[in-house]
């Protein structure tokens, strides 16, 4: 069964603290994105990455790391440098144009 | 900069009639455009893509347009279900792009 998975669904952390966001797929996609979504707005890029050991910041990459050691995997850390974390986290894989989305990761900050 | 604008007030319709929403774009010219579904607490899901030489694409109740003179797609819903109720977004892009740049979104509302 082909797709994306996100975990965990919900990620609860405390001011000051790292934390690390799954997202793998198994659609054999090179290409793959993170995006942030707020309450009423869009999505917004925070990283992609075209091809394994290679990706770009996106529009709001500041407070946030990824990698890309695998092609299925783009896990992407929440750094304590980020000012408001809390938010909607959504991964995706593209194949040809389409993107295939993961079912998010909603994260809040205690 | 590129902006792509959708109206950010809920459309709220009956079951049945046909549900209209509007994607405006400046400052750039895709190729195509895509429109997407998103349900809430979930990611979005594909739905259509219209390609700049197309003027119309459908796919069961669903029909885009996409003009590139006004720079503006339009999504349409016929027989409209309360189940499509949702957030529709649409993103226009370019070949020459490895990002993907999305709208707001539209919220639909559909009422028995």
């Amino acid at each position: 069964d082909g797709g994306i998975t996100q975990s965990p669904k919900y990620l609860f952390r405390k001011e000051g603290q790292n934390v690390t966001l799954s997202c793998e797929q198994n659609l054999n996609h090179d290409a793959m994105y993170w995006y942030r979504q707020d309450p009423g707005q869009g999505l917004r890029l925070i990283y992609y990455s075209q091809i394994v050991n290679d990706f770009q910041k996106g529009d709001i990459a500041e407070g946030y790391s990824v990698s890309r050691e695998k092609k299925e995997s783009f896990p992407l850390t929440v750094t304590s440098a980020q000012k408001n974390p809390t938010a909607f986290y959504l991964c995706a894989s593209v194949g040809g144009i389409e993107q295939f989305f993961g079912p998010g990761t909603r994260l809040t900050v205690l | 900069s590129q902006k792509i604008e959708q109206n950010s007030e809920a459309l709220n319709i009956q079951e049945g009639k046909t549900a209209t929403l509007t994607c405006n774009y400046t400052n750039y010219s895709p190729a195509y455009l895509q429109w997407y579904r998103q349900d809430p607490g979930r990611g979005p899901v594909f739905l259509l893509l219209i390609r700049e030489n197309e003027k119309e694409k459908r796919k069961e109740r669903l029909k885009v347009t996409f003009d590139t003179t006004l720079k503006q797609s339009l999504f349409h819903i016929t027989a409209s279900q309360p189940a499509d109720s949702a957030t529709y977004l649409c993103a226009p892009s370019s070949y020459n792009t490895d990002k993907l740049i999305f709208g707001t979104g539209t919220r639909l509302q559909v009422f028995p």
